[in-house]
């Protein structure tokens, strides 16, 4: 169990570009969820996978957010035309199966929008 | 919906002394409560968490919390502090394990 790890870990980019983070989960754990933090608040929620299906996505995912999980193992999260607003810390998490609620998180990937 | 208030957003204490973090939230639906903590530059570890049984529960690093389903509340306690017990500490509900509803945390700040 190496735990759930992200890269990378901290991202600058210019305004306008796209940017992709990923995450691996703990392996066999069959669901995996990305969470947004900003200074001062708690952990925002998403969207989430079940193996490689996307259930849930919150409402503050827009057009310009795509996760995919293709074989239900590793994640990305595509930000496109980036803009100040996304700087944030990225959170990913997984749950595996017989859970009792527990998330296991990465540390995380800090995105700097210039 | 489930949503979790945490009052106080910083709590400063002396070493050796008690502490309480509040936290309360709101749902329709029975909920599932945990308490997360985070270290300066490292991810969340859960501290405890209730789930059903005992309405008090006991976690990692001396830590407890109580489950108060009348007042809504599950308060995070300690019975004396230490310096490495300064972090940011998250109240978090989730009715069906589906997801978790993050407070806005509470920013523990221990001094000698």
């Amino acid at each position: 169990d190496t735990g759930v790890s992200q890269d990378p870990r901290h991202k600058i980019t210019k305004r306008g570009q796209n940017v992709t983070f990923r995450c691996d989960p703990i392996s066999e754990h069959n669901r995996l969820y990305w969470y947004r933090q900003t200074l001062g608040q708690g952990p925002e929620f998403l969207t989430y996978f079940q193996n490689e299906a996307q259930l849930e996505k919150s409402r503050l995912l827009s057009d310009r957010f795509s996760a995919e999980r293709p074989k239900g193992s590793f994640s990305t999260l595509e930000i496109q035309r980036t803009e100040q607003g996304d700087s944030a810390m990225y959170l990913c998490a997984s749950l595996g199966q017989g859970h009792t609620g527990e998330l296991f998180f990465g540390e995380g990937s800090r995105l700097t929008v210039l | 919906a489930q949503s979790v208030t945490q009052l106080d957003s910083q709590v400063p204490v002396f070493e050796e002394a008690p502490v309480e973090l509040r936290c309360n939230y709101s749902s329709s639906v029975s909920v599932y409560l945990f308490w997360y903590v985070q270290y300066p530059n490292q991810g969340l570890q859960l501290l405890l968490k209730y789930l059903s049984g005992s309405t008090l529960v006991k976690g990692i690093n001396g830590f407890e919390a109580e489950f108060n389903k009348s007042q809504t509340s599950f308060h995070l306690r300690k019975p004396s502090v230490h310096i490495s017990d300064t972090a940011e500490y998250f109240c978090a509900v989730s009715a069906s394990f589906q997801k978790l509803v993050f407070g806005t945390g509470t920013r523990l700040l221990v001094s000698p």
